[in-house]
């Protein structure tokens, strides 16, 4: 596709439910980021792919949250047992090459999630 | 550590200018801007790598201080299309194996008619 590709758009999910976040980045796009963005703030970082490694996975918030990227493509997030907390827009972005500061990250339109 | 942003809100009228700001205390390796519309994707402006760098497009331009600590946001002849969140977002001071961003605080950017 043309640009980064999120799904669902939206997710309503009750306390203590799994839920899986899919993001279908920009074809041939190395580098993979998921961000969390509350409500009125900046986007904040989750975790980060490299093709299909997992290289920096320091932005998750705790061990409910697992993500994926297993053929370097298609990457999932997934929160287990959620909580209210985890109430927040989830973005997914994707860059051309990797480990560089000097090149555009393209976003995602998100996933909106609130737990009941 | 979060850059900040000021002004948190600036209100104008269609062709009027604005100024956004980033600020850090310690040297920032780059500053990415980016403008986020409600509920949609953030969307990349530009970036500026260099002390004294200036660049733009269109109307919007922005600069990067010698000493890599503030970066500006200049937005000139305002336009409706203009309105939305500005981030600027910037790398992890030590660097490591990823090119994540911290964004900063937010300007949100209402233009009127």
């Amino acid at each position: 596709g043309a640009g980064v590709s999120q799904s669902p758009r939206y997710k309503v999910a009750k306390r203590g439910q799994d839920v899986a976040l899919r993001c279908d980045p920009i074809s041939g796009h190395v580098s993979l980021f998921w961000y969390q963005q509350a409500l009125g703030q900046g986007p904040e970082f989750l975790t980060y792919f490299q093709n299909e490694a997992q290289l920096d996975k320091s932005g998750l918030p705790s061990d409910r949250f697992f993500a994926e990227r297993p053929e370097g493509s298609v990457s999932t997030l997934k929160i287990q047992r959620t909580q209210q907390e985890d109430s927040a827009v989830y973005l997914c972005a994707s860059s051309f090459r990797r480990g560089s500061n000097n090149q555009p990250q393209h976003f995602g339109d998100g996933t909106r999630l609130s737990i009941l | 550590q979060q850059p900040v942003q000021s002004p948190q809100a600036v209100i104008l009228r269609e062709g009027e200018d604005a100024v956004i700001n980033c600020s850090s205390s310690k040297a920032l390796y780059s500053v990415h801007w980016y403008r986020q519309k409600h509920g949609e994707a953030p969307v990349f402006l530009m970036i500026l790598l260099k002390g004294g760098e200036q660049k733009g497009h269109d109307k919007i331009s922005a600069s990067f201080n010698e000493k890599k600590q503030q970066s500006s946001l200049y937005l000139t002849a305002s336009q409706l299309s203009y309105s939305g969140t500005y981030f600027c977002g910037t790398p992890p001071p030590h660097g490591g194996a990823t090119n994540k961003l911290i964004f900063g605080t937010g300007t949100l950017l209402a233009v009127q008619p």
